[in-house]
């Protein structure tokens, strides 16, 4: 039974084009997140919902729209991709008052 | 943005040592998480910590939240090698959005 789940996996693309990851959780979770995880493995919140409403917005370029259609799913639509965007993003989830969040396999994205 | 400090950076063992790392912070927290990152995967939620003093195990993991409420702990037992990977620390104050702060991770080695 897949927790978070994202697709794709992996994503190589052109600079340029536009592209979307979509992230799925079935544990219930009211609240949704998306990491960019960069070659030195930090991990860099770039958004949360809580039920569809966005509740952290970090400085993150506005080429990057993250769409929640219902709390079990937020996507990640990305605009005109940049050399500077290739990197592992990251999907997690959590309860709206937990402190615990669960994490997706990753989806990695090369822009050529 | 903010960042939590990890040490140690890197950790290179044999099979059957114990492995000691830390995390302290600038700021108080009220929660402490470990994760563990294997290769290619997402973040995995270790042990969690709620309260200052309190020391918690996890199968040969035990994680403790500082008095001070500034540091955390995590010791692996007689390590194997499939304790390789990257550890994290993070941590959440109740007001800030649940909006994790980070630590850059410890990746260990172990040598079997």
């Amino acid at each position: 039974d897949t927790a978070v789940s994202q697709t794709p996996k992996y994503l190589v693309t052109q600079m340029g084009n536009d592209k979307s990851i979509k992230c799925e959780q079935n544990l219930g979770h009211d609240t949704m997140y998306w990491y960019k995880q960069d070659s030195k493995k930090f991990l860099k919140i770039m958004f949360s919902y809580n039920n569809k409403e966005l509740i952290i917005n970090e400085t993150v370029p506005n080429r990057f729209s993250p769409k929640s259609p219902d709390k079990a799913h937020l996507n990640l639509h990305i605009n005109s991709l940049e050399l500077g965007d290739s990197a592992v993003y990251f999907c997690a989830s959590s309860l709206a008052g937990g402190n615990e969040q669960f994490f997706g396999p990753g989806t990695r994205l090369t822009v050529l | 943005g903010q960042q939590l400090n990890q040490n140690p950076q890197s950790m290179f063992i044999q099979e059957g040592e114990d492995v000691s790392m830390n995390c302290t912070s600038s700021s108080i927290f009220n929660t402490w998480l470990w994760y563990k990152q294997d290769p290619g995967e997402g973040p995995v939620l270790l042990i969690a910590l709620y309260k200052a003093g309190e020391l918690t195990s996890n199968g040969r993991l035990t994680a403790q939240f500082g008095i001070t409420r500034k540091d955390s702990f995590l010791n692996i037992s007689a390590s194997i090698p499939s304790d390789v990977g990257i550890y994290f620390c993070a941590g959440l104050n109740a007001g800030n959005n649940r909006k994790l702060i980070w630590g850059l991770g410890t990746s260990l080695a172990v040598n079997p």
